[in-house]
């Protein structure tokens, strides 16, 4: 398996453009999850899925940000409009059921966002 | 309060030489899982080790090892035998729980290792 992909890896927009991130989660994982990491908050769970649907959206920072599953396949986060606020790494990852709840999560490369 | 404290920013190693890194954890759930992982320069975040809460051995993985003391809420990485490819971040984060719900994870803030040849 080629692992979580994510694209783009980079993206440079103006100020108040959307933006549309994307994420391919490895094959047979049902947990997709989506992080964004910058030097003063660190990591933190924007939300993520189960079986394609959202179970915890709480870190979304606010409408601006949206979030789709539409197959097991597939993910997208939006930011529209989106502000200089918003530039940070967001990274994509997923993980599977073992039934011992000790699954990790597997991280894509991440795309690096620069709203200027 | 934090859920994941690792109180390091940054830290020096000799290579071949070993280092712990610290974590230490909140949680009143009796069922959590602990990892860690590594962010080289590149960005990357790639999976190093797990602990689980009923675990009754610690975990270890090649050079990597965990030191999970439950009663004082810590999980330190250890690694062995430094290698200056061993230069990233270290995160450590947390599940709480073990229902459909709970498998998102608390990451802390990290330290940086700097392996010295």
């Amino acid at each position: 398996d080629a692992g979580v992909i994510q694209s783009p890896r980079h993206e440079v927009t103006e100020m108040g453009q959307e933006v549309t991130l994307r994420c391919k989660p490895i094959s047979g994982h049902d947990y997709l999850f989506w992080y964004r990491q910058t030097m003063m908050r660190g990591l933190e769970l924007l939300i993520y899925f189960n079986n394609n649907v959202p179970i915890d959206d709480s870190g979304m920072p606010e409408d601006r940000f949206s979030a789709k599953m539409p197959n097991a396949s597939f993910s997208t986060l939006k930011i529209q409009p989106s502000e200089p606020r918003d530039s940070a790494v967001y990274f994509c990852a997923s993980s599977w059921d073992r039934g011992r709840g000790g699954t990790e999560a597997f991280f894509g490369q991440g795309t690096r966002l620069t709203v200027v | 309060a934090q859920k994941i404290t690792q109180t390091q920013p940054g830290m020096f190693v000799q290579e071949k030489e070993a280092v712990t890194l610290d974590c230490t954890y909140d949680t009143s759930d009796p069922s959590y899982g602990l990892f860690w992982y590594k962010q080289p320069s590149s960005g990357e975040m790639i999976f190093l080790i797990y602990q689980g809460s009923y675990d009754q051995q610690n975990a270890t993985e090649g050079r990597y090892s965990l030191n999970f003391q439950k009663a004082r809420k810590s999980a330190n990485l250890v690694i062995s035998a430094s290698q200056l490819g061993d230069s990233a971040m270290y995160f450590c984060a947390m599940r709480e729980g073990s229902g459909a719900g709970s498998y998102q994870l608390t990451f802390g803030k990290g330290t940086k290792l700097s392996v010295i040849p």
